[in-house]
């Protein structure tokens, strides 16, 4: 069985500091990795993905994420964070590329402050 | 382009009281997913479908029922509503591909029951 864990329930951080919100996984056969993040009153939005090549991945706000086999992990990372930031993200697995069945964590509330 | 639809966005239900959640998708998507989320625990599946006609469980189908008669609707059926439904219901669907593979997420439907 595949599982995701969130160490992290909230991360506060000043504007314009850098941030990683951590994510780990297990999971028995080949795993597919997503961040999701969920604005207040919103449904989810995917963020970025790893399917396979490059272990690092970028989206197209500034966060990237990079894939560590050895690890187990999965970490979320923006260098400077905005206002805007302020959300949930939630880090989610999959055992099939084509099939999202997400398992996720159970979320990181980040909040940004001026 | 709509993407997810989900009615209604909240209910209040009585213990005892049946109901149900519409979802509809109009990217021609096979799969869809009904998931559930609860503070501090995350997105759980519910159950999901690969098509019409084809149904299965996830994780946490007690207390649930779902169908697929078209490709475009899944909705989720409450028959007996409890207290321990009392959460926030998210729709979603995909296509299966590969490397663009992606679940979108319906806005939820936010369920209190009393």
């Amino acid at each position: 069985a595949q599982s995701v864990t969130q160490l992290d329930s909230q991360v506060p951080v000043f504007e314009e500091a850098p941030v990683e919100l951590r994510c780990n996984y297990s999971s028995s056969v080949s795993v597919y990795l997503f961040w999701y993040v969920q604005y207040p009153n919103q449904g989810l939005q995917l963020l970025l993905k790893y399917l396979s090549g490059s272990t690092l991945v970028e989206s197209i706000n500034g966060f990237e994420a990079e894939f560590n086999k050895s690890q187990t992990s999965f970490h979320l990372r923006k260098p400077s964070v905005h206002i805007s930031d302020t959300a949930e993200y939630f880090c989610a697995v999959s055992d099939h590329q084509g099939f999202q069945k997400l398992v996720f964590g159970t979320g990181t509330r980040l909040l940004v402050s001026p | 382009n709509a993407g997810v639809t989900q009615t209604p966005k909240f209910r209040i239900l009585k213990i005892g009281q049946s109901m149900t959640l519409q979802c509809a998708q109009d990217m021609n998507h096979n799969y869809m997913y009904w998931y559930r989320q609860d503070p501090g625990m995350g997105l759980k599946l519910i159950y999901y479908s690969v098509g019409a006609g084809i149904t299965d469980k996830g994780e946490v189908p007690n207390g649930y029922n779902v169908s697929r008669s078209t490709t475009e609707d899944f909705p989720l059926r409450l028959e007996l509503a409890a207290p321990s439904q009392t959460s926030v219901y998210f729709c979603a669907s995909s296509y299966p591909g590969t490397a663009n593979t992606e679940a979108f997420f319906g806005q939820g439907t936010r369920l209190t029951v009393v």
